[in-house]
């Protein structure tokens, strides 16, 4: 079955860096993208970019350019979100989840979640 | 950006009730559009994409219909694990884009 999990919980401090990761497992990883999603308390989701699992190609949101780097690792079926100059209005869960369908697919599979707390 | 609306915000409901819950894009998405199931404390699950596709595993009492801006999930037959908060989201462009929800209580 397909699973996706996720790295554990982050705390960090105002300007530094944060790395999830989101390991694969019951499907051909290189054959499905992965989109990252936030959600800050009591907020909607929000979208922050996808990486496809076969070429690489990335794309995010413009509200996060510059400052959010994905990439993949084809050879552990894992996909990593970093964000960079944390501010507290980070503190959110951060969700990875797999496009179910190329092109307008839905999200069918998310992970467990990582929580990341910004705080001084 | 597409932005998403959804009425109601919440709303109270009895088990067996008929509950239909609303979303709309702010520009035309064809049927570019899905559901997600929420619960405290876990990630949304798929219900419906596609405006009207259920979702393997999900149960015929959810059903979806709609195209363009206006679009509709409707709960047949409201049963106790369906108390959650339901979303919908836009897949026709980027930025992908959610709704702001809409959280289903007992009455």
């Amino acid at each position: 079955q397909v699973q996706l999990v996720q790295s554990g919980a982050e705390v960090k401090k105002p300007g530094a860096s944060v790395k999830v990761s989101c390991r694969a497992s019951g499907y051909t990883f290189t054959s499905n993208a992965i989109h990252w999603v936030r959600q800050a308390p009591g907020q909607r989701p929000e979208w922050m970019g996808w990486i496809n699992g076969g070429n690489g190609n990335t794309k995010s949101s413009q509200k996060f350019q510059g400052r959010v780097t994905l990439t993949r690792d084809t050879s552990a079926s894992t996909a990593y979100m970093e964000l960079s100059s944390l501010r507290s209005e980070d503190t959110a869960v951060y969700y990875c989840a797999r496009e179910g369908a190329p092109s307008h697919g839905p999200f069918d599979y998310w992970g467990q979640g990582t929580l990341v707390t910004v705080s001084s | 950006d597409i932005q998403m609306t959804q009425s109601p915000s919440s709303l109270s409901a009895s088990v067996g009730d008929r509950v239909t819950i609303t979303c709309r894009a702010s520009q035309s998405i064809a049927i570019y559009l899905n559901w997600y199931q929420q619960k405290p404390g876990k990630a949304p699950e798929l219900l419906i994409s596609a405006a009207s596709s259920l979702q393997s595993g999900v149960p015929s009492r959810f059903r979806g219909s709609g195209s363009g801006t206006d679009f509709t999930l409707t709960i047949t037959s409201l049963q106790p694990e369906d108390f959650a908060t339901y979303y919908c989201q836009q897949s026709y462009s980027i930025p992908l884009t959610f709704g702001p929800g809409t959280k289903v209580d007992i009455k």
